[in-house]
């Protein structure tokens, strides 16, 4: 089946502590996109990543970082220098804009509670 | 001004009834228009795309209208499994890159 996962569903964290949420795509997108998701709150974009070996930072990407070693694979790590990392966080992934639709894919989530 | 604003609600309405949604969007540059449907605790899905000569599925029904900045969503008959937050999301493209702007939702609950 083709879709996108994340990784871990749930995952604790202590102060201080950095943590690598996992997301992966098998539908051959080229753009792949973090999202964290507060709530009562829109989704805001932390990083995007048009082409493997480049990402670009969104509105919220301090105390954040990606790789993008593999088209496949779009890791973001959470720093201790996010000073408020609990969230709900949204890899998603979609056809390049301008070739071809828009729509963006979204894996099932990571929910991320720092103790 | 919010790039894309949704009323948040929460819209209760009976089983069967018509209820409608708007989001309004201040770039007026913006290229493409979706709805997403929210479940509570879940990522986002694609509802439907929003083209300017308005679209139907079903139930659903999607109409923009650029001169004044506007997306609505029309969902006849309402159904209980149709409670969710629906999302507002706009596109905008340039040269210097690609933005995907959502809105904050709003809640719909359908009731028996």
């Amino acid at each position: 089946d083709g879709g996108i996962t994340q990784s871990p569903k749930y995952l604790f964290r202590k102060e201080g502590q950095n943590v690598t949420l996992s997301c992966e795509q098998n539908l051959n997108h080229d753009a792949m996109y973090w999202y964290r998701q507060d709530p009562g709150q829109g989704l805001r974009l932390i990083y995007y990543s048009q082409i493997v070996n480049d990402f670009q930072k969104g509105d919220i990407a301090e105390g954040y970082s990606v790789s993008r070693e593999k088209k496949e694979s779009f890791p973001l790590t959470v720093t201790s220098a996010q000073k408020n990392p609990t969230a709900f966080y949204l890899c998603a992934s979609s056809q390049l804009p301008g070739q071809g639709t828009d729509t963006q894919y979204f894996g099932p989530g990571t929910r991320l509670t720092v103790l | 001004r919010k790039e894309v604003e949704q009323d948040p609600g929460p819209f209760n309405v009976p089983e069967g009834a018509t209820v409608a949604f708007n989001c309004t969007y201040s770039n007026s540059a913006s290229q493409s228009f979706f709805w997403y449907r929210q479940d509570c605790r879940k990522e986002p899905k694609l509802l439907m795309s929003v083209y300017s000569s308005g679209n139907e599925d079903g139930r659903f029904t999607a109409q923009l209208n650029r001169a004044s900045q506007y997306i609505s969503l029309l969902i006849r008959d309402s159904k209980l499994s149709d409670s969710a937050t629906y999302l507002c999301v706009v596109t905008q493209r340039s040269n210097s890159g690609y933005a995907l702007n959502f809105g904050k939702g709003t809640s719909l609950l359908v009731t028996p």
